[in-house]
């Protein structure tokens, strides 16, 4: 199946620092991609979709200033999480949409970040 | 109402027993429904799509009925590989194309 990568899959970091971590689709150009959170024991929440060349449209409740989203290129997007904080800590997972045939689309998943701010 | 509502569970079977999952979703106009499968601090995998005549992979069967709007996931002789959260998702239509609709997950165990 269709592969994506993120990076770091880890990181911990100070608060008040920012962190950027990359979601990348491997063998398929996506235009969509989303980003979600997930904490421990509960569902992935999504945060926003983003569409390569034009702004991201976030879900109610999320900081567009805080999570800064670049889908600059077809198979690159970026969540830059700023000035965070020990409450951002948390599993990100990015997704890449594949429209299929049939419209038998799907997503393809990111291994993650684990993200832990001190 | 959420999107997409599942019996959390958990689940404790014995190896070898037959379990089931159910899902409702409140969206009439979705159209792609998928069981995955979240391991602990794991990314969610595509574990099968649901058609609307049903299908099966092996062990693992899914049954969509589009008038009650429910979901189902059939395992067969479980294996202790299939502990893990299974999450029913349903797609987004219109405005919302390609948005997947995410339950909480039913968590299942399976013991020797």
């Amino acid at each position: 199946g269709a592969v994506v990568s993120q990076h770091p899959s880890w990181v911990i970091c100070k608060s008040g620092t920012s962190v950027k971590i990359e979601c990348r689709s491997l063998d398929f150009q996506a235009t969509t991609m989303f980003w979600y959170r997930q904490f421990p024991k509960q569902s992935l929440m999504l945060m926003a979709t983003s569409n390569e060349g034009s702004k991201a449209t976030y879900e109610q409740g999320v900081e567009k200033d805080k999570f800064l989203i670049n889908h600059a290129s077809l198979t690159l997007s970026t969540l830059t999480v700023t000035s965070a904080h020990p409450e951002d800590s948390s599993f990100y997972i990015c997704s890449a949409y594949l429209s299929g045939t049939s419209g038998r689309d799907t997503q393809y998943f990111g291994p993650g970040t684990r993200l832990t701010v001190l | 109402r959420k999107e997409v509502e599942q019996d959390p569970g958990p689940f404790n079977v014995p190896e070898g027993a037959t379990v089931a999952f159910n899902c409702t979703y409140s969206n009439s106009a979705s159209q792609s429904f998928f069981w995955y499968r979240q391991d602990c601090r794991k990314e969610p995998k595509l574990l099968m799509s649901v058609y609307s005549s049903g299908n099966e992979d092996g062990r693992f069967t899914a049954q969509l009925n589009r008038a009650s709007q429910y979901i189902s996931l059939l395992i067969r002789d479980s294996k202790l590989s299939d502990s893990a959260t299974y999450l029913c998702v349903v797609n987004g239509r219109g405005s919302t194309l390609g948005r997947l609709y995410f339950g909480r997950g039913t968590q299942l165990t399976v013991w020797p």
